[in-house]
This record gives C-alpha cells, structure tokens and sequence, in this order.
C-alpha cells in the first residue's frame, strides 16, 4: 500500500532562513513523488515533481531512495511562501495519487 | 472553462439528508480523483477512477459515500443520510494519465452538515 508521511503539521521561519519540510514515503512499486502548494484562497496546485529534477519558486526536492525521502527545500525563505504543502506518490504502473497530511508553513517578516 | 470544475461551490444540508457533489474534469484527463480536506487532517484520498471505472474503494469512509463516473467524464459523489463528520471540502482532481503525471483540481465543494 502506498503511505506519505510528513511529520510536521506546522512550520514557522523568518523571511531569508532556509525552510525544509520533510515528507518520507513506504511503497513497493515504482514511485513518483510531487509536492504539492496550496496558497491562501486558491486552487492545490502541483509546485515540482521528482523526475523534472527542476527547481520551482527556489523550491527543490532530491528523492532519496536509500531513505525513502523527499523532503522539499528553499535556502532563503520569502513571505509568498506562506502556504499549505502537500507531498504526494503516484505511480507509473498505476492510476492512484496519495497525498501526506500536509504541512502549513509560515513565513514571518 | 479549461479548469476542473466544481458544483456547487458550498452546500449546507441538514443531518440525515443525502447530497451530490459534481465534478466536471478536464477534457480528455483519463483519471479522476476525489478527496476530502478537513481542518487539521490533511488530504484524505476517497476514490479514484481510470476511465469510468473505481480500482480502488477502500478510501471511501463509510457505505453511505458512494460516486460513479459516466461517459469517462463527469463524476458524482453521492453522501447519503449525512452527519456532521462529513462536514469537509471536497476536492476533485483529474490527470492525463496515471500516476505520475500532473493532478489538476478543482476549486472544491465546502460542505456544511448542520
């Protein structure tokens, strides 16, 4: 069965620190991971997915097998940031898309 | 529109009575997702299609949830004698294709159980 995990519920930084939220995942089969951003009033909307090995926004994620991880990353945190971030598993054998609890991050000026 | 679509936007309804939500997916998004988002509990998966058919019931909480998918397009997902735990936001999502391609979601259904 497909499980994502993200431990903290609430994250709070100041503007300018690093902020990374840490989301580690249980599945056998072949996994792709996403993140996820939910801005205040607007829609779920995808931030990066793992095989783009892109950086969104400064925004960026190294999937780490050995450790079943893939924990999101900004070296230098803006208040635009402030939003609610979801990990997600998919699967390219498979139609299902599991998402963690979410994590709700603040950034304070 | 372009989007994944929603309807309606908020719906109250008092306990026990039996509500449908609608979900318009984009156009041609062979997978389409539901979801329901309740303070302090995340993303909880319901329900997930291929085509018009449910691989995978086993997120729905209870038989009184039930959705269908017709024509490989609009779903419907049906509560039937509501509580007030089901008092959530619906959030429908639909994709090209399987798992590992982008969910599109729509603005979701905020639903009120009084």
């Amino acid at each position: 069965a497909q499980r994502v995990t993200q431990p903290e519920k609430l994250l709070s930084v100041f503007k300018g620190a690093p902020v990374e939220l840490k989301c580690n995942y249980s599945y056998s089969g072949s996994p792709e991971l996403f993140w996820y951003v939910q801005y205040s009033r607007q829609r779920l909307q995808l931030l990066l997915r793992h095989i783009s090995r892109e950086s969104i926004k400064g925004f960026t994620a190294d999937l780490n097998k050995g450790e079943t991880s893939f924990h999101l990353k900004k070296p230098f945190a803006q208040e635009e940031d402030s939003a609610m971030y979801y990990c997600a598993l998919g699967d390219s054998n498979d139609y299902k898309l599991s998402f963690g609890a979410g994590t709700t991050v603040t950034v304070r000026a | 529109g372009a989007g994944v679509s929603q309807s309606p936007s908020n719906k109250v309804t008092e306990k026990g009575k039996d509500v449908e939500l609608r979900c318009d997916p984009i156009s041609g998004h062979t997978a389409l997702y539901w979801y329901r988002q309740s303070l302090g509990q995340g993303l909880e998966f319901l329900i997930y299609f291929q085509g018009n058919s449910a691989p995978d019931k086993s997120g729905l909480p209870s038989d009184r949830f039930s959705a269908e998918r017709t024509g490989g397009s609009v779903s419907t997902l049906t509560i039937q004698r509501t509580q007030q735990e089901d008092s959530a936001v619906y959030l429908c999502a639909s994709s090209w294709d399987r798992g590992l391609t982008e969910a599109f979601f729509g603005q979701g259904t905020r639903l009120t159980v009084v």
